[in-house]
This record gives C-alpha cells, sequence and structure tokens, in this order.
C-alpha cells in the first residue's frame, strides 16, 4: 500500500475553511484515499474516503488531483471540536497503515 | 444501533503480569481488526481477522501476544507476559468487509500501563 506524507501540525480559525494536504505519490490505481480523524482519548473515526473523483459529505469535501498523487480534505467552516489528528491513509486492499497524520487546531 | 465495545478502558499491570482486552464489534460485521497505538503515533495494525480466521497477523509479535476471535464474533487480546514497551492503547475496530467500502468503526480503546 501505498505511504503518505502530511505536514505535522496545522492551526485554523473557527468558522474558517481548514484545508489539509496529503501527498501519495505512489498510489496505484486500484488505491483509495481514506481520511480519518482521533479526538483526543477517542479511537479514529472515519470522515471520507475517494478514488478519482471530487467526493462531499456531511463532514467534509475531498479534492483529489487529476494525476491522483495528492489530495486535500476539506472542512469548510471549522469549529473548535474539530480540534483532532487528521489521518490520510491510501490502500486498495482491507490493510489500512495510519501515519503519524496531521494535528489540527482550530483556535477560537 | 451500539458501537464497536471495548474492555476493560483502562488496565494497570505490573511488568511480567497477563493481560486480557476483550472486543465486542458491531453486529454483522465479519471483520475485526486490533491495533496498538503508542503515544503521538499513528494506529498500528496488529492483526485482521474475517470471520474467525485470523488472515494478516504478520504484525503481531506471537512470542507474548495472542488473538483469537471464536465464533466470529468477540474478540479477545491477550499479552503474556506483559513488558514495559507494551504500555499503548489497544484498539478494536470493524467493518462490514466490503472491500473499499472505507469505513472502519474503532472502539474507545483499552489504555495499557506496566509498571
Amino acid at each position: 500500500d501505498a505511504k503518505t506524507t502530511q505536514p505535522p501540525s496545522m492551526d485554523c480559525a473557527e468558522g474558517r475553511a481548514a484545508n489539509l494536504p496529503c501527498n501519495h505519490s505512489t498510489i496505484s490505481g486500484n488505491e483509495y484515499v481514506y481520511w480519518y480523524r482521533q479526538i483526543h482519548s477517542q479511537g479514529p473515526q472515519y470522515i471520507i474516503h475517494g478514488l478519482k473523483n471530487n467526493e462531499t459529505n456531511e463532514m467534509a469535501s475531498l479534492i483529489i488531483t487529476e494525476d491522483r498523487k495528492s489530495s486535500t480534505l476539506i472542512l469548510p467552516h471549522a469549529t473548535l471540536r474539530d480540534t483532532a489528528v487528521y489521518y490520510c491513509i491510501v490502500s486498495g486492499t482491507y490493510k489500512y497503515i495510519f501515519g503519524t497524520g496531521t494535528r489540527l487546531k482550530v483556535l477560537a | 444501533e451500539a458501537g464497536v465495545v471495548q474492555s476493560p478502558r483502562y488496565k494497570i499491570i505490573e511488568k511480567k503480569q497477563p493481560v486480557a482486552f476483550w472486543c465486542n464489534p458491531i453486529s454483522g460485521h465479519n471483520t475485526l481488526y486490533w491495533y496498538l497505538q503508542n503515544l503521538g503515533q499513528g494506529p498500528e495494525l496488529l492483526i485482521r481477522y474475517e470471520n474467525e480466521e485470523a488472515v494478516d497477523d504478520s504484525q503481531l509479535p506471537k512470542d507474548r501476544f495472542s488473538a483469537e476471535r471464536l465464533k466470529g464474533v468477540d474478540s479477545t487480546l491477550k499479552i503474556q507476559p506483559a513488558e514495559l514497551g507494551d504500555s499503548a492503547v489497544y484498539l478494536c475496530a470493524s467493518s462490514s468487509g466490503l472491500a473499499n467500502t472505507g469505513e472502519l468503526f474503532f472502539g474507545e480503546g483499552s489504555r495499557l500501563t506496566v509498571l
């Protein structure tokens, strides 16, 4: 499964959009991009996933570049409750490998 | 619908003692995962079950760790004997088993402290 690279930390003002980048330059054709987040002292929570097309759900939007080598998770209106570690995972199988993620801090 | 249930939530033991963690996945989920998470790190896969069969246990330290999933529902992860370096959070997750549906459901984890 392809590896991912994420910035270790980011800050975002409350109410603004949070854009979390992820590089996955070695992704192969059958591998999906998944995003999870982990709020302190809880288990990871699924956010969204996609293959080629951009995806949107009630939590976030996922933008995948045309060459699929990178993606961006967008939280359109960040709240204090969005403060968490965000993990970008690439997988084409049942094996989900978590990196160290991006620690997002939403500031009041 | 109940989520993934893990117990105990916290466990403190002395080194060389045994410890066991229990996981009850979401009803109907065939795939069950055990992950280990060290402080400041992402979860690391220990073992994956499809029903009662361990299909990926390559990362499980088999000298001291064991796991079982009898009847393909609940699962138990055991450490015997525990070492200081085993202090971590042990996470259980389940999924419906459909490839690329993407959603793993995690429990709150069992935090182990080995003294």
